[in-house]
């Protein structure tokens, strides 16, 4: 079965520094997704993502964060200062290409998560 | 309360014995789905009950939605060890633009006692 994989599956950095978080969709998937938990809280969607551009983001995705479609197959997350309120569970997630409105079923698909520490 | 709150936030059961979780949500939505997470993993759809629908079914699992009251239900029938996860309903919401975020609520951990 098809299926969302992320790499790495625990990354650990020490406070200020860059990461990049990767992400193979499924592969007719048309639309991607990161969302992030904090441990012991809510998921919180961040940022979604539909022909190679930003369809919509919410407040936590600010300007150090950014997405990418690099090639066919990944899509990646980079935090560019890393802050240690980042450290969370980051979860991407995609779903097939569906109508707008009550005919659309949006059934997300997830990876396990790349856990990241930010020391 | 935030959009998508389950109740209650823990629930612990024998094996054998239903489960069930409930969740609100405050606007207007396309559809309302409800997801799984082992400890420290994934998430993984569980049902998708639409807007226009008040009941589905899926196995042993049985989703209710009342859009009078902005609120569903999860039933887990005849529980098993493997049942332990927790559960998230999570709802889009009805728009025009063609929103496609989810947003999660905080979910009902559950326990099932073997």
């Amino acid at each position: 079965e098809p299926e969302v994989t992320q790499t790495p599956s625990h990354q650990v950095t020490q406070m200020g520094q860059e990461v990049i978080l990767r992400c193979v969709p499924i592969s007719n998937h048309l639309y991607f997704y990161w969302y992030r938990q904090i441990l012991g809280q809510k998921v919180e969607f961040l940022v979604s993502f539909y022909n190679n551009e930003i369809s919509e983001k919410s407040e936590i995705f600010d300007d150090q964060f950014s997405v990418e479609r690099p090639d066919g197959s990944n899509f990646t997350l980079k935090i560019r200062s890393t802050k240690l309120e980042d450290s969370a569970m980051y979860f991407c997630a995609s779903s097939e290409r569906g109508g707008r409105g009550s005919g659309s079923k949006n059934i997300q698909y997830f990876g396990a998560g790349t856990r990241l520490s930010v020391l | 309360s935030q959009q998508g709150e389950e109740d209650p936030q823990a629930l612990s059961i024998q094996e054998g014995e239903n489960a069930t979780m409930n969740c609100s949500y405050k606007t207007s939505i396309n559809n309302l789905q409800w997801y799984r997470q082992n400890s420290g993993r994934g998430l993984v759809h569980l049902i998708l009950i639409r807007s226009n629908e008040r009941e589905k079914h899926s196995g042993r699992l049985r989703v209710t939605l009342d859009t009078s009251k902005k609120s569903s239900s999860l039933l887990i029938t005849a529980s098993r060890a493997a049942d332990t996860a927790s559960y998230f309903c999570a709802t889009d919401f009805l728009v025009d633009t063609g929103r496609r975020a989810l947003t999660f609520g905080s979910g009902t951990r559950l326990q099932v006692q073997p």
